[in-house]
């Protein structure tokens, strides 16, 4: 069965104090690794796809990474603003569906 | 564009009571899910659609229904509300199977 772990569940930091956030899986033949930010009350919203090993994408203070276990949302110098749960989500090769990990609270503390 | 609109926001059933939550999309999106979201569980999905006429179950999809009758809609029907039901439901859409989703700002569902 396609899984889809996040570690830590929950990180507080202070501000400027930099880090990563864990995404792991157990979908063969990946077709697409998905990071999300969701702010509390609200939808997910879009960060990054990242598709093959090896492949990096930046926005702003994250920068996403994948390997062929794990992705990795390195987090730089974060401000209280970057405070939100991350979401990470697959897109398995059997079929269309898209499936979450429980996510990670961040908490940057001013 | 407005995105991806669901109606209600907020919503009380009675168990056993049917309703349907409404989603739709201006964007001419082609991908289409529903997910429900509760604490320390995550987003299950329950269904999705990859085309107009087209609809599939996901990980949860037991009590509920769905039809896509045109690209833009995507109605998730309860057929009769249980206590377990209440989460807050999500429905997000996407150009194609690869891209990121893009999700409305939920409804939150509690049955008494």
């Amino acid at each position: 069965e396609d899984q889809v772990t996040q570690s830590p569940e929950a990180l507080r930091l202070q501000e400027g104090e930099s880090s990563s956030l864990n995404c792991s899986y157990t979908v063969s033949g990946l077709r697409g690794l998905f990071w999300y930010r969701q702010d509390p009350g609200k939808g997910p919203e879009f960060l990054f796809t990242l598709y093959s090993a090896g492949e990096e994408k930046e926005k702003e203070r994250l920068k996403a990474t994948l390997t062929k276990k794990e992705s990795f949302l390195h987090i730089t110098a974060p401000k209280p603003e970057d405070s939100a749960t991350y979401l990470c989500a697959v897109h398995s090769p059997g079929d269309d569906k898209i499936i979450f990990g429980k996510g990670t609270r961040l908490h940057i503390l001013p | 564009n407005a995105g991806v609109t669901q109606t209600p926001k907020f919503q009380v059933l009675k168990t056993g009571q049917s309703m349907t939550l409404q989603c739709a999309q201006d964007m001419n999106h082609e991908y289409m899910s529903w997910y429900r979201q509760d604490p320390g569980m995550g987003l299950r999905l329950i269904h999705y659609s990859v085309g107009a006429g087209i609809t599939d179950q996901g990980e949860v999809p037991n009590g509920y229904n769905v039809s896509r009758s045109t690209t833009e809609d995507f109605p998730l029907r309860l057929l009769s509300a249980a206590p377990s039901q209440t989460s807050v439901y999500f429905c997000a859409s996407s150009l194609d199977k690869e891209g990121g989703y893009t999700f409305g700002s939920g409804t939150r569902l509690t049955v008494v």
